[in-house]
């Protein structure tokens, strides 16, 4: 069965830190798709990364990093130089080609404190 | 890209009230999503709207409970009917970013409903 988790609850660091977000999967299909989303106060969640079963090159945006690894059935994400603006909650989510809606994460509440 | 517009953007409702929320998409999409996330909670999904059909229901999620319309190809409405405080959440709308059936998602700010 399809499972995504996200074992850190809340993770609190100080600003400037790099932290890391954990996301593991579990699926039966060859071909996914993984997501992070972000989920600020106000709300509205925000569209991180997507990156497909294929493609295991890690990814860096800024600040942001991915890191996917089939062996270990991670999709781990990394804010390098915390900003306090960072804090929100992220969601990794899974979603198959056999059934391509998302199976979310719990979620890992982020605060960088200043 | 997509831009989601919901309304309301928040209420408080009495217990045994109906509320319809809406979503307007500014482009069209065939397929459109209604999630909650109570709580300090993930995000379900209660269905999936496609114009002219009826919605998709998840399970535990119920058309009288639920009622949603899709009268075309930029707008839904869900009504949370005879709520309950166990309905208090966040009721969101989304749309598929691509329409390759990928599951990446552009979401509306959400509909913070409080029952009391």
């Amino acid at each position: 069965a399809q499972k995504v988790t996200q074992a850190q609850t809340e993770i609190s660091v100080v600003e400037k830190e790099d932290v890391t977000l954990d996301c593991v999967y579990e699926t039966r299909d060859t071909t996914y798709y993984l997501f992070w989303y972000k989920q600020p106060p106000s709300g509205e969640l925000v569209f991180l990364i997507r990156r497909n079963s294929f493609d295991e090159q890690n990814e860096i945006s800024g600040r942001y990093s991915w890191n996917f690894q089939k062996s270990t059935s991670s999709f781990n994400f990394t804010i390098t130089a915390s900003q306090v603006v960072d804090s929100a909650v992220y969601f990794c989510a899974l979603s198959e080609w056999s059934n391509y809606q998302l199976i979310w994460g719990a979620g890992t509440k982020l605060i960088i404190k200043p | 890209s997509a831009v989601i517009s919901q309304k309301p953007s928040r209420d408080i409702c009495q217990r045994g009230t109906s509320l319809t929320i809406q979503c307007q998409v500014d482009s069209q999409v065939t397929m459109m999503f209604w999630y909650r996330q109570q709580p300090g909670q993930s995000l379900t999904l209660i269905a999936t709207a496609n114009q002219g059909s009826e919605a998709t229901y998840e399970s535990g999620f119920v058309i009288d409970k639920f009622p949603i319309s899709r009268p075309n190809l930029t707008f839904s409405t869900l009504t949370v009917s005879n709520m309950s405080p166990e309905d208090s959440s966040i009721y969101l709308c989304s749309v598929e970013a691509s329409g390759l059936n990928t599951g990446e998602l552009f979401f509306g700010e959400g509909s913070r409903l409080t029952v009391l």
